[in-house]
């Protein structure tokens, strides 16, 4: 059965503090893994995409890499205004599939 | 360039009454699709249209749920009648192939 994992459900950081977000995934026929960020009462925003393992892609303080079996999404230095749920998805063709988010609080 | 549009944002209403959601999805985005969030969940598909043709629809509570995309470019989503379970947002997206998902805001439904 095609599965999206994410860990951890939430992550308090303070200004500054790096850390890693998990998207582990089992599907057949990986066709692409996205990224996401969803503010409170907004639809997700597209982060990246990453194709094939070895991948990695930098967006400012975000950087996403990505194995064969999961993903990281890095956050160096972090600021208050990167406080939102991330979200992982995996293609499949036509079928997307999401985890349950990442809620990333980023104390000043 | 204009993104995914819906409409309402927000609605109330009482268990067992009706409910009708809008999407427009970007210009020339064949493909698009329903999802619904739950709080503290991931979008979950309810139905996928390519073009005004539906490519999945096997997660659609179809006793309560229908949807249609007259004419391959918006869309609506209703629910009639109306449970407590299906207070969540209803997302929107669209996709231009093989790339990403193009969310809209989003509607956010309560069911009282």
């Amino acid at each position: 059965e095609d599965q999206v994992t994410q860990s951890p459900e939430a992550l308090r950081l303070q200004e500054g503090e790096s850390s890693s977000l998990n998207c582990s995934y089992t599907v057949s026929g990986l066709r692409g893994l996205f990224w996401y960020r969803q503010d409170p009462g907004k639809g997700p925003e597209f982060l990246f995409t990453l194709y094939s393992a070895g991948e990695e892609k930098e967006k400012e303080r975000l950087k996403a890499t990505l194995t064969k079996k999961e993903s990281f999404l890095h956050i160096t230095a972090p600021k208050p205004e990167d406080s939102a749920t991330y979200l992982c998805a995996v293609n499949t063709g036509n079928q997307f599939y999401f985890g349950t988010g990442t809620s990333l609080t980023v104390i000043p | 360039e204009a993104g995914v549009a819906q409409s309402p944002r927000y609605k109330i209403i009482e268990k067992r009454q009706s409910v009708a959601f809008w999407c427009n999805p970007i210009s020339g985005h064949a493909t698009l699709y329903w999802y619904q969030q739950i709080l503290g969940q991931g979008p979950k598909l309810l139905i996928q249209f390519q073009n005004n043709g539906v490519v999945d629809d096997s997660q659609l509570p179809k006793d309560r749920f229908s949807a249609e995309r007259l004419k391959g470019v918006d869309s609506t989503l209703k629910i009639q009648p109306a449970k407590l379970e299906d207070s969540a947002v209803y997302l929107c997206a669209s996709r231009w192939a093989p790339g990403e998902l193009f969310f809209g805001e989003g509607s956010r439904l309560t069911v009282l």
